[in-house]
């Protein structure tokens, strides 16, 4: 079993919609989290970072972690074409290193 | 924002010559660098932690003989990857903490290799 587990995708969705991003992990020890967007051909962009449970808004971004769960999401409101990209949860307990999901293609639909 | 440069954006070579990869971070310090390394459509995988002013630490599998970091000042580390052949045909990424511990990371745009 994978330490991160993150649904591939694609995902596909029209212009607008809210958008649900998840990971979810085995590793009781990860206390930070965070969400990348990878254009292509591009490195990843830092989007959100959270420590521990609880919410995060950035604008139309929302990070959640519930860590009792083992679970955490990212969600996109008012969706836009420009939103289209993939998304990499990543999570670390500490030691500097960085675990990563496998990245979501996402596709906003105008 | 913390921003980290990276050079060349892409870079074709043949095989069996050395080609170097620049990862700068431009308004922070950075003691510590990490290079990835990223397949089409795959997640990153971590290569190697450059530490300023002493050897570089390689994950499991990656040959520190074939990709050689080094990190000579606190804004600047470098990845060599020697005698290259089509399988290190690859996307190489850096990537730096703008503060210590366990702060984010930011990321270089990334090195697109084709090895001929």
């Amino acid at each position: 079993q994978k330490e991160v587990e993150q649904d591939p995708g694609p995902l596909s969705v029209p212009e607008g919609a809210i958008v649900s991003l998840n990971c979810t992990y085995s590793n009781s020890a990860f206390q930070y989290f965070m969400w990348y967007r990878q254009y292509s051909r591009k490195g990843p962009e830092l989007l959100m970072y959270t420590y521990s449970s609880g919410n995060k808004e950035d604008g139309r971004f929302t990070a959640q972690v519930d860590k009792s769960s083992k679970y955490i999401s990212l969600f996109i409101r008012d969706s836009q074409p420009s939103d289209s990209a993939t998304y990499l949860c990543a999570m670390t307990g500490g030691n500097e290193k960085l675990t990563f999901g496998t990245g979501t293609r996402l596709t906003i639909i105008p | 924002g913390a921003v980290v440069s990276q050079h060349p954006s892409r870079v074709i070579c043949k095989s069996g010559t050395s080609v170097k990869i620049e990862c700068r971070s431009l308004d922070f310090q950075a003691t510590t660098m990490f290079w990835y390394r990223q397949f089409p459509k795959q997640s990153l995988m971590l290569m190697a932690t450059s530490n300023e002013g002493s050897k570089a630490t390689y994950e499991q599998g990656v040959e520190k003989d074939k990709f050689l970091i080094n990190h000579a000042s606190l804004t600047l580390s470098t990845l060599t990857v020697t005698s290259a052949h089509p399988e290190d045909s690859s996307f190489y990424i850096c990537s730096a903490r703008a503060q210590g511990g366990n702060s984010p990371l930011h990321f270089g745009n990334g090195t697109r290799l084709t090895v001929t």
